[in-house]
């Protein structure tokens, strides 16, 4: 059974930083494109960034670039997402998505999502 | 970046009812068209990809059409499941976005 689990969500500052992780199991964690996804309360679906299998390639909304950083531990089955400078409109639940890719031939489709992670900031 | 719109943003339905949901991309996307559905509190589910691909373990009462820029979500017959928040996601080009959800509430 596919499994994604998030954690290192909480309440931190403005300014402040945070990374987040998402314990991937039962399927070849190094076959697939990952991405994190966030939702602000009560608002959509906002995607944020994604990797490729061998961390190769990353992409990122404009609105975190230079902020976050995605990675990847294929030896650990994991996802991460350093969270550095963080603003009270990164607010959010934090999703790990897995992209279909190999699946279907279609990317960024996001076949599996994690339960979230909420990030808080506030002072 | 291509702008995803749905209509409505939420509707009204009895169990039975077919639903239509509609997204609009600013651009032509193809067929690179996504739908998921939302119940509060959990995660989003993939329903239909590449804009009429049912994904696997849906129910064939959801359907999707395009492609091109304006793409539809097709309940044929609301089930009492079914209530729910819908998101279209484009797949065409980075950054990937979303429509901003229509919320299918019970009448």
């Amino acid at each position: 059974e596919v499994q994604l689990v998030e954690s290192g969500g909480g309440l931190v500052q403005p300014g402040g930083s945070l990374r987040l992780s998402c314990a991937a199991s039962g399927f070849t964690f190094s076959s697939y494109w990952m991405s994190w996804v966030r939702q602000a309360p009560g608002k959509g679906l906002e995607w944020v960034a994604n990797i490729k299998q061998d961390g190769s390639e990353k992409y990122y909304v404009d609105s975190v670039k230079g902020r976050f950083t995605i990675s990847r531990d294929n030896a650990k089955n994991s996802l991460y997402l350093q969270m550095n400078s963080l603003r009270a409109e990164d607010t959010a639940v934090y999703y790990c998505a897995r992209d279909s890719s190999i699946l279907t031939a279609y990317y960024n489709v996001f076949d599996y999502w994690g339960q979230g992670t909420l990030v808080t900031v506030s002072s | 970046d291509i702008q995803m719109t749905q209509s409505p943003s939420s509707l009204s339905a009895s169990v039975g009812d077919r639903v239509t949901i509609t997204c609009r991309a600013s651009q032509s996307i193809s067929n690179y068209l996504n739908w998921y559905q939302q119940k509060p509190g959990k995660a989003p589910k993939l329903l239909i990809y590449a804009a009429s691909s049912l994904q696997s373990g849906v129910p064939s009462r959801f359907s999707g059409s395009g492609p091109g820029t304006d793409f539809t979500l097709t309940i044929s017959s609301l089930q009492p499941e079914d209530f729910a928040t819908y998101y279209c996601q484009q797949s065409h080009s980075i950054p990937l976005t979303f429509g901003q959800g229509t919320k299918v509430e019970i009448k």
